[in-house]
Order: structure tokens, then sequence, then C-alpha cells
């Protein structure tokens, strides 16, 4: 069965240390999606990706990056992580088609600390 | 700027009860409008997807109505169990892809 995953599924890390969030999907969908949840924020978009080699920043992308060199991945990468970065990664999948059936669907998240 | 908005935050029910959990959004130019459930530690799950042109969708003891002139969406469920008690969150898609979420509706279904 398609799936998406995330890895790792914890993290505790330091302050200031680079950090990268693995993200692999088999629903060969083009659209790829990365968010973080916070306790009284929701679902927040960080980065997005519409295919190979594209990447778009969402609404809270700054110390975040994103790289897309094929389909099935998209890590996102904590250039110098900070405490405010404490949160559940949620990354997530959709296939273009017909706009009205672009359902997305979410991996099982990864749950970093920063310390 | 789309806003989406879920109302109550947090609802408790007895079992069997039939419930609605609201959804408001502020910009009626959507392509569809996602359900999804979420567990405790756990990613989300697509419930229900009801695209612009569709009034509702239904899959089991779920139905998902969507009025996009007023700006609202509505999930039903019918004879609710311990099980269904989870987060409900909703979902607008603006055309772009991306989604914009509401912050949820926490259920517990008492036994």
């Amino acid at each position: 069965d398609a799936e998406i995953t995330q890895s790792p599924r914890h993290k505790i890390t330091e302050t200031g240390r680079q950090v990268t969030l693995a993200c692999h999907q088999t629903w060969n969908h083009n659209n790829m999606f990365w968010y973080r949840q916070d306790l009284g924020h929701g679902l927040r978009l960080i980065h997005y990706s519409y295919g190979v080699q594209d990447t778009n920043k969402g609404e809270v992308s700054d110390g975040y990056s994103v790289s897309r060199s094929n389909t099935e991945d998209l890590p996102l990468t904590l250039e110098s992580a900070a405490s405010s970065q404490t949160s559940v990664y949620f990354c997530a999948s959709s296939y273009t088609r017909d706009r009205g059936l672009n359902e997305q669907f979410f991996g099982p998240g990864t749950r970093l600390t920063v310390l | 700027k789309q806003e989406v908005t879920q109302i109550p935050a947090a609802l408790s029910v007895p079992e069997g009860e039939n419930l609605v959990l609201n959804c408001s959004f502020t910009d009626s130019a959507i392509y569809n409008l996602q359900w999804f459930r979420q567990d405790p530690g756990k990613g989300l799950t697509s419930l229900l997807l009801i695209q612009s042109s569709q009034r509702e969708q239904t899959s089991g003891r779920l139905n998902a109505s969507l009025d996009k002139s007023s700006g609202r969406s509505t999930l039903y469920i019918a004879a609710s169990q311990p099980g269904d008690s989870a987060t409900y969150l909703c979902a607008a898609s603006t055309g772009s892809e991306k989604l914009v979420f509401g912050k949820g509706t926490k259920l517990t279904v008492n036994p």
C-alpha cells in the first residue's frame, strides 16, 4: 500500500545544531508539504513543493529550508535549531488533478525538542 | 487571506448522541473542504473531502455538508461511540494546492 513516512519519529537536539527531518511518500504525488503543529496555533505551513526542483515558502518558513531532488522525498532542514522550533512536524502530500479533488494525506509526524 | 474557525474548541457528549461539529471560513472561493481526524500523538487521517460544487458527502456514520455562500461546513456524526473521541480538524483548499486549517474541535464521547 502507498504511504507517507517520516523519520525520526522523535528527536531531541541542542540549540544551534542543524537538524534534518525526512519525509518519504510512495503515492507518486507531485505536491508535498511540511507543517508544524503547536498548541494554540493549529497547523501552520512551513514549506511546500509542487514538483521536483520546486520549493516555496509557507507562512512560517524562517529558519527552515527544503529541497526536492526526486518525487518521493522532501527533507526539512532546520539550519540552526532554536527552542521556538520545538514542535510536532507533519509532512503531507497530494496529487494535482482537478483542484477540487486534491486530497492531502499526512505522515505520522516527528516530535522535535530543542534544548 | 483565508481564515478557518472551529467552534467549540472542545465538546463532550454521552455515547449514542448525534452531534454536529462546525467549521467556518472567511473566503467563499474555495475548491474543496476536507475534514480530518487526529488521535493523540498521531497524524491526521482524512475523513471526507467535499468539492466546492457539492453540498454534502457521506461516509458511514459521518456526513459533511458545505454551504459556500454562508462560509460554513458541518460534520455530522450519528450515534456517537467512545471510539469517535479525537480531535476533528477542517481545512479549506484555496486553489493553490495549499490547505488552511482550523484549530480543531476536541471531541470526547463518554460511555
